[in-house]
């Protein structure tokens, strides 16, 4: 079975300083794709970066790069230069058989001034 | 494009009753999932369609879904427990192309009580 987990349910950061959210998966298939949100408190889902499983370099988008291990099955979020709206749950997830997305038990990151 | 709209965005429903809520895409996804979110869970995967016309059942009774065009993928509480208290968010997706898959587009979500 496929499994998604994040061990910080919650973790503080200073603001402009770099934060690493943690994430673990589980699959036996070859071809997945991993992703994640962010859930401010207004409860919008919010796409922020997606990584292939073929893909040989990490993603990156702006502030958000994914620390891709493949080989120890972790996609870490990293968020470099934190600002106060980076507070929010973020969700790691990724795709099973037929698209199907799974998702992990989020992280409640919160950003201080 | 409006993306995914849900309908309604709170809801209180008393044990037995049931409902149906509403999602709906205006951007031709194929794909369509019903997840519900409760504290410190995540989100859960509660029924898949990965075309008009097929759905997939992925928890115990309690649900139902019909998909019976590309739009509309509506979710209905057959007899309402408490247990079903949650907030629960639509999402829609192009199906995957070759090695990629591609985001899910999520609704605002609604937020249901059962009392």
């Amino acid at each position: 079975a496929q499994k998604i987990t994040q061990t910080q349910p919650g973790m503080f950061v200073q603001e402009k300083e770099a934060v690493t959210l943690d994430c673990t998966y589980d699959t036996s298939d070859q071809s997945y794709g991993l992703f994640w949100y962010k859930q401010p408190s207004s409860g919008e889902m919010i796409f922020l970066i997606y990584q292939g499983s073929y893909d040989e370099q990490n993603a990156t988008e702006g502030r958000y790069s994914l620390n891709f291990q493949k080989a120890r099955k972790s996609a870490n979020l990293v968020i470099s230069a934190s600002q106060l709206g980076d507070s929010a749950m973020y969700f790691c997830a990724m795709t099973g058989r037929g698209g199907k997305l799974i998702f992990g038990q989020g992280t409640e990151l919160s950003v201080k001034p | 494009n409006a993306g995914v709209t849900q309908t309604p965005k709170f809801h209180i429903l008393k044990t037995g009753q049931s409902m149906t809520l509403q999602c709906a895409q205006d951007m031709n996804h194929g794909y369509m999932s019903w997840y519900r979110q409760d504290p410190g869970m995540g989100l859960r995967l509660i029924y898949y369609s990965a075309a008009a016309g097929t759905t997939d059942k992925e928890v115990p009774n309690g649900y139902n879904v019909s998909r019976l065009n590309t739009e509309d993928f509506p979710l209905r509480l057959v007899s309402a427990a408490p247990s079903q208290t949650s907030v629960y968010l639509c999402a829609s997706s192009p199906p995957p192309w070759g090695k990629i898959t591609y985001e899910q587009y999520f609704g605002p979500g609604t937020r249901l009580t059962v009392t």
